[in-house]
């Protein structure tokens, strides 16, 4: 079973940044909180990773909270090809998808 | 790098009839994995393979058989096909690192493009 609990759907207006959350209130101590995305029926493609600490590569910002218990995506400017689903994954072995959140970029 | 790549990307079968779906990986990855995915839904793991040799059920296994037929290929077999198997089914291979005290663990995985199968 998915171990994380996403929005169905957000919104988000071009050029702003877009914070999607995530909670994963049972995560345990060597697991790690990752982020993909599927873009209209393509693969999903890996976002971003980490286990404590915030991370940031080009692609976005990842805020993971002190307990671990939850986590934020940041697209700090989001533009129409950030229309996706999100997906938040916490799984060691085997990636056990959820059913992720649908990200609309309005223009 | 080709990445994952599958085979074929689009196929109709009648009911009761077997096929194969095939996946190849390029980049020397120890684990791969079969989900499908439902119109509207997420992935669902079929079938994993950690490593060659050895092969693990995921989520809905029901009505499939994989093999690991060496590091390269992972492929999914469907013996009677059904309707309820309608879906778009997508491969990954998986690259895992175990950081160490100074050095973070990476854990990417990689999919392919996704073979849409019509059971009529």
């Amino acid at each position: 079973d998915a171990k994380t609990t996403q929005p169905t759907s957000m919104d988000c207006a071009e050029g702003r940044a877009a914070n999607l959350p995530c909670n994963h209130s049972t995560i345990s101590g060597n697991e790690y909180v990752y982020w993909y995305r599927q873009i209209h029926s393509q693969g999903p493609q890996y976002i971003i990773h980490g286990l404590k600490n915030n991370e940031t590569n080009e692609m976005a910002s990842l805020i993971i909270t002190e307990d671990r218990k939850s986590s934020t995506l940041i697209l700090p400017h989001a533009t129409l090809r950030d229309t996706a689903v999100y997906y938040c994954i916490v799984r060691d072995d085997k990636i056990i998808f959820g059913k992720g959140t649908r990200l609309h970029i309005l223009p | 790098n080709a990445g994952v790549t599958q085979t074929p990307k689009f196929q109709v079968l009648k009911t009761g009839q077997s096929m194969t779906l095939q996946c190849a990986q390029d980049m020397n990855h120890n684990s791969m994995y079969w989900y499908r995915q439902d119109p509207g839904m997420g992935l669902r793991l079929i079938y994993y393979s950690a490593s060659e040799g050895t092969t693990d059920k995921g989520e809905v296994p029901n009505g499939y058989n994989v093999s690991r037929l060496n590091k390269r290929e992972f492929s999914l077999r469907l013996e009677s096909a059904a309707p309820s198997q309608t879906s778009v089914y997508f491969c990954a291979s998986r690259v895992f690192y175990r950081g160490g005290l100074n050095s973070k663990s990476y854990n990417e995985q990689f999919f392919g493009p996704g073979t849409r199968l019509t059971v009529l």
